[in-house]
Order: structure tokens, then sequence, then C-alpha cells
């Protein structure tokens, strides 16, 4: 069965820097998605980015960008110029080509310090 | 992407009531989820609504707890049956499907349940 782990139940970082949060995930099958979803107080679940397995390039959403390891099972999130609007969870989830139920990670805690 | 409404946005019950939650989509969807996330943690699926069908239910849910319709492409209901304090949580519809080649899910904006 495909897991997802993150990590990082939180992290902090200055307002205009960088940061980068973590996931691993577990599967046998080559062809999937991986997504990063942000979700603020408010509790509306957003989609920040994805990935399709069988892309070598990286996906990038102007101040996001994703780290794509897919030997090592690895899909990292990097968020540029961080803003006090990025402050939310953030969860990693997979997807199997062959499947629409998403595997979710438990969620990274994004503090954004002024 | 798509418009996802949920109703009601929050509401407050009594144990041994239960709640409907509806969602709508502005579009034709191929699928509709249900999801239940309790206070700061991850989501967890509880069934995937089939139009024109009974819902397939995820271990540890069951359809006289969470009856689930879906009549047609657009709308589906959530009710969280005879409740106790431990269905507190977020309800959240999520869909997919919007096209042949779309693979993302879209979420609703959640319901928040709290039973007393």
């Amino acid at each position: 069965a495909q897991t997802v782990t993150q990590s990082q139940p939180e992290m902090s970082v200055q307002e205009a820097e960088t940061v980068t949060l973590s996931c691993t995930y577990d599967t046998s099958e080559s062809d999937y998605y991986l997504f990063w979803y942000k979700q603020p107080p408010s509790r509306q679940m957003i989609l920040v980015i994805r990935q399709e397995a069988y892309k070598q390039q990286n996906a990038t959403e102007n101040r996001f960008s994703v780290n794509f390891q897919k030997a090592a099972k690895s899909f990292s999130l990097k968020i540029s110029d961080s803003q006090l609007g990025d402050a939310a969870m953030y969860f990693c989830a997979y997807r199997s080509a062959s499947n629409y139920q998403l595997i979710w990670g438990a969620g990274t805690k994004l503090i954004i310090k002024p | 992407s798509a418009v996802i409404s949920q109703k009601p946005s929050r509401d407050i019950c009594q144990r041994g009531t239960s709640l409907t939650i509806q969602c709508q989509v502005d579009s034709q969807v191929t699928m509709m989820f249900w999801y239940r996330q309790q206070p700061g943690q991850s989501l967890t699926l509880i069934a995937t609504a089939n139009q024109g069908s009974e819902a397939t239910y995820e271990s540890g849910f069951v359809i006289d707890k969470f009856p689930i319709s879906r009549p047609n492409l657009t709308f589906s209901t959530l009710t969280v049956s005879n409740m106790s304090p431990e269905d507190s949580s977020i309800y959240l519809c999520s869909v997919a499907g919007l096209h042949p080649l779309a693979y993302e899910q879209y979420f609703g904006p959640g319901t928040r349940l709290t039973v007393t």
C-alpha cells in the first residue's frame, strides 16, 4: 500500500525568506501524481502545485516549486519570498494513475514570522 | 478548476440528531468524495459518491451512519446520523474528473460540525 510521510510537524520562516517542506512517499507503481495542498485557518483546501511522475521537470507555480526525486521517492515544496498569507497547514498527497483516491501526509504547519 | 459550495458552513447540533451537508459544483464532474478532518489532523476519506448508485465506503464508515446521495453529476449530500460528540469534525467534499485529462481534486470550503 502507498504511504506518504511528512516528517516536519511544524516549520517557521522569516517573512521574505525561503522555506522547504519535506515529503517522502512509498509506492511500487511507476505512474502516479503528487500534490501539495495548502489549508489556511479558513479550512479551505487549496491546490498549490502538482507533479506528474512521468515528467522529469520539476513543477513551478510562481513562488512555489517542487524538487521531485523519483528514485528517492521525495517530493519537497519550496516557497520563495515567504509572505504572511502563506501561513497554513501544508499537506502532501499521492494519487495512483489508476485511482482517483488521494493518500495524504500528516501535514506541516508553516508559521511566517513578520 | 471548479466552484464548489457546501451548506451549512458550520453547525452546532445535539447528540442523537442528524445533519445533512450539501455539496454543489458549478460543472459536471465524474467523481465526488466526502472526507472527515479531525482538528489538527489530516484528511480521512469517508466515501466516494457514485452518481446513480450506492456510495463506496471506506473501512470504518458505514452507510447507516453516513448515508450519501448523488442524484446528478453536480450535487451530493452527506448525512451524519445519530450524532455523538465524536462526530465533531470538519467535513469536506471534493471533486475530480472535471474533464477527461484532469487528475486533480478540488475541495469545497468545508462544514464545521460541533456536537454537544
